[in-house]
C-alpha cells in the first residue's frame, strides 16, 4: 500500500519561499511508471495541478504556467522522498497543498490514486 | 477562472440520477483524457472516473463517465446521502493554459 506522508511549515512570510517534502512508502520515487505531483488547493483557485517529477532513465519536471518561473520540484532518492520549493510567495499563494502520485503514460497523467494528507500552508506577516 | 468550466451546484433526491457537466476545448479534453474526483469535507481528493469513464476498484457502478468532444459529463444514479461532495474533473491541456487543469467543482447536495 503506497502511502505519501507530507511535512513542512504552516506559515511562511511574504517574498519567502515555500517549502514542503513528500516522504514515499511503498513505492519508489525512481519508479519507470510513477509521476510525483504537488496540487494545491483554495477557496478562490480551486484546486491547482502544479508540478510533477518523473523518472525515465532521467529526470523530468513539468510545471504549471501560473508557477513556472517560481517553481521546483525535486526527487530526493537516498530518502525515498521528493519536495516543493515555490519563490516570492505572496498571500495568494495560501493554500492547502497536497503530494499525489500519478502515472507518466499520456493516458495516466492526471490520475492521481494516492494523496498525501494536506498541508495548509498560510502565506502572512 | 478554470480553463474546465463546470456547474457550481447541482442537487437531487435519494434515488435520482444526476449528471455534472464539465466543458473545455480542443487542447484539453477534446484531445486528452477526463478525470473525475471526489472530494468529501476536509478529505484529499479521491480518484472517481479515469480515462474518461473508466472506474477503479472500489467504486461503485453507480458512478459513471463519458465524453463528446469538448465536454464531459459524470452521472450518478440511485443518488444516495453519503453522494454529497464536491467534484471535480480534470484533463491535460496540450495549449499554454496547461498543462494539468480541473475544473473549478461542483458541489453536490442530496436534498
Amino acid at each position: 500500500q503506497v502511502q505519501l506522508q507530507q511535512s513542512g511549515p504552516g506559515l511562511v512570510k511574504p517574498s519567502q519561499t515555500l517549502s514542503l517534502t513528500c516522504a514515499i512508502s511503498g513505492d519508489s520515487v525512481s519508479s519507470n511508471s510513477a509521476a510525483w505531483n504537488w496540487i494545491r488547493q483554495s477557496p478562490s483557485r480551486g484546486l491547482e495541478w502544479l508540478g510533477r517529477t518523473y523518472y525515465r532513465s532521467k529526470w523530468y519536471n513539468d510545471y504549471a504556467v501560473s508557477v513556472k518561473s517560481r517553481i521546483t520540484i525535486n526527487p530526493d532518492t537516498s530518502k525515498n522522498q521528493f519536495s516543493l520549493q515555490l519563490n516570492s510567495v505572496t498571500p495568494e499563494d495560501t493554500a492547502v497543498y497536497y503530494c499525489a502520485r500519478a502515472g507518466v503514460r499520456r493516458e495516466e497523467r492526471l490520475q492521481f490514486d494516492y494523496w498525501g494528507q494536506g498541508t495548509l500552508v498560510t502565506v502572512s506577516s | 477562472q478554470s480553463v474546465l468550466t463546470q456547474p457550481p451546484s447541482a442537487s437531487g433526491t435519494p434515488g435520482q440520477r444526476v449528471t455534472i457537466s464539465c466543458s473545455g476545448s480542443s487542447s484539453n479534453i477534446g484531445s486528452n483524457y477526463v478525470y473525475w474526483y471526489q472530494q468529501l469535507p476536509g478529505t484529499a481528493p479521491k480518484l472517481l472516473i479515469y480515462r474518461n469513464n473508466q472506474r477503479p476498484s472500489g467504486v461503485p457502478d453507480r458512478f459513471s463517465g463519458s465524453k463528446s468532444g469538448t465536454s464531459a459529463s459524470l452521472a450518478i444514479s440511485g443518488l444516495r446521502s453519503e453522494d454529497e461532495a464536491d467534484y471535480y474533473c480534470a484533463a491535460w491541456d496540450d495549449s499554454l493554459s496547461g498543462p494539468g487543469v480541473f475544473g473549478g467543482g461542483t458541489k453536490l447536495t442530496v436534498l
